[in-house]
């Protein structure tokens, strides 16, 4: 079962707008993380955030996590025609936190 | 850095037949991962190994799904026999699992493209 749900499933926008993905899982995690994944490129991590930490940022994205609401969203700002792709929060657990349970994306298209 | 490879990247195999996937993952990376990935779906991971030995496999299908991971490098995941339901892409991950850091970054291959006839 997948443990992470995001929100919307979809996600169409004008370039230059922002985007806003939301992840929700149920169980205790000590990170989570974002990939991205396109045709062209396959899956890429975009983006880590630990348990204890509550937002991050990598250039035009921002993280934010509230372990309490057990949820996390993902901003693209000023959006491109190139961040076309499907977006997965991933909880990790295990000793290490390697142990991924991937959602089941939102697709986002941005067009020109 | 030459990143994760895998091969081969499509298959096309009728129900009941065997297949069989390798997966060479980043120079010294210790940790690998197997992923199934249906059509529509984020990937599952299947079978986790740290060097040459199985951290976690309980989503692994062990009536017919088989990996390993000779010498702590390359890794090869096996259906036997395959069913329909097995159609997807196996997506094989790496990471460097330093010690003392909880959760790290995977660097994940092309994956290869299942078709089960």
């Amino acid at each position: 079962s997948q443990q992470g749900e995001e929100d919307p499933q979809a996600l169409s926008i004008q370039e230059g707008e922002n985007a806003t993905m939301n992840c929700s899982y149920k169980t205790s995690i000590n990170n989570l993380q974002w990939y991205r994944q396109n045709s062209g490129r396959g899956l890429v991590h975009l983006i880590l955030i630990r348990s204890n930490e509550r937002e991050k940022h990598s250039g035009r994205l921002r993280v934010t996590l509230d372990t309490s609401k057990k949820s996390s969203s993902l901003l693209i700002t000023a959006s491109r025609a190139a961040d076309t792709a499907s977006y997965f929060c991933a909880t990790g657990r295990g000793n290490a936190g390697n142990m991924l349970t991937f959602g089941g994306g939102t697709r986002l298209m941005v067009k020109p | 850095e030459a990143g994760v490879a895998q091969s081969p990247r499509y298959k096309i195999i009728e129900k009941r037949q065997s297949v069989a996937f390798w997966c060479n993952p980043i120079s010294g990376h210790a940790t690998l991962y197997w992923y199934q990935q249906i059509l529509g779906q984020g990937p599952k991971l299947l079978i986790q190994f740290q060097n040459n030995g199985v951290v976690d496999d309980s989503q692994l299908p062990k009536d017919r799904f088989s990996a390993e991971r000779l010498k702590g490098v390359d890794s090869t995941l096996k259906i036997q026999p395959a069913k329909l339901e097995d159609s997807a892409v196996y997506l094989c991950a790496s990471s460097s699992g330093v010690r003392g850091k909880v959760g790290h970054e995977q660097f994940f291959g092309p994956g290869t493209r299942l078709t089960v006839l």
